[in-house]
């Protein structure tokens, strides 16, 4: 289809481990986001890029957080060192375009349920 | 920084009555505002949004949200529920602190509509 996929869309490791969580966004959309979602909560703002750059990474919770954006289309979050807090659904978005007021609709994908054990 | 608080976590109603999920924002300056809806199994969809202009914004399914700038409020509507809007919804924000790149959630309604 042409929506913003995501994968894996579950992950199971163990505390300690590194991950890495792929995302793929509607071609042609510039812009890419990444979002954490807790159980009960709603998504909260993790990285974006506009292009290849990350624009703004100020939700990254911590320095074992990291996104990459090599080619301006796929996107890679990685984890090291993974902790028990860090069990989350995380969440992929992409827009059209990543400057102005924001007016554009942004898609979400499906999801990956990372489990830390 | 800007945030966002749903009134409602959990809201249980009867097929054909009326809907009203309360949302209010903290910031102060020119925002954009929008409703999301996540349906069981499926994922996040925009439901409505505001920018400018009328400040009633008419959305997919029936939905409606009234923006009151005075109360910082942006409160959902749907005259008539069916079981299928059984979901939950996100009300969310965005604003210059963070170019308006930066969108907040409020952590969601869930809505259970019984036949």
């Amino acid at each position: 289809g042409a929506g913003v996929s995501q994968t894996p869309s579950n992950k199971v490791t163990e505390k300690g481990k590194y991950v890495e969580l792929r995302c793929d966004p509607i071609s042609g959309h510039t812009a890419l986001y990444w979002y954490r979602q807790s159980l009960g909560q709603g998504p909260e703002f993790l990285i974006y890029f506009q292009g290849t750059g990350a624009a703004d990474d100020s939700g990254l919770p911590n320095d074992r957080f990291f996104a990459v954006r090599p080619e301006g289309s796929v996107s890679t979050l990685k984890i090291q060192r993974t902790e028990r807090g860090d069990s989350a659904v995380y969440l992929c978005a992409s827009r059209r375009k990543g400057t102005g007021l924001a007016t554009d609709t942004q898609y979400f994908g499906p999801g990956t349920r990372l489990t830390v054990l | 920084a800007q945030s966002v608080s749903q009134h409602n976590h959990h809201v249980i109603l009867s097929e054909a009555a009326s809907l009203e999920l309360g949302c209010n924002y903290s910031y102060g300056g020119t925002v954009n505002l929008f409703w999301y809806v996540q349906y069981p199994g499926q994922h996040l969809q925009l439901l409505l949004k505001y920018f400018s202009g009328d400040p009633l914004v008419k959305g997919i399914k029936g939905f409606e949200a009234e923006f009151i700038k005075s109360k910082f409020s942006f409160n959902l509507r749907k005259p008539s529920v069916q079981w299928s809007d059984t979901a939950e919804y996100f009300c969310a924000v965005n604003g210059p602190s963070g170019g308006y790149q930066k969108v907040t959630f409020g952590t969601g309604t869930k809505l259970q509509v019984i036949p």
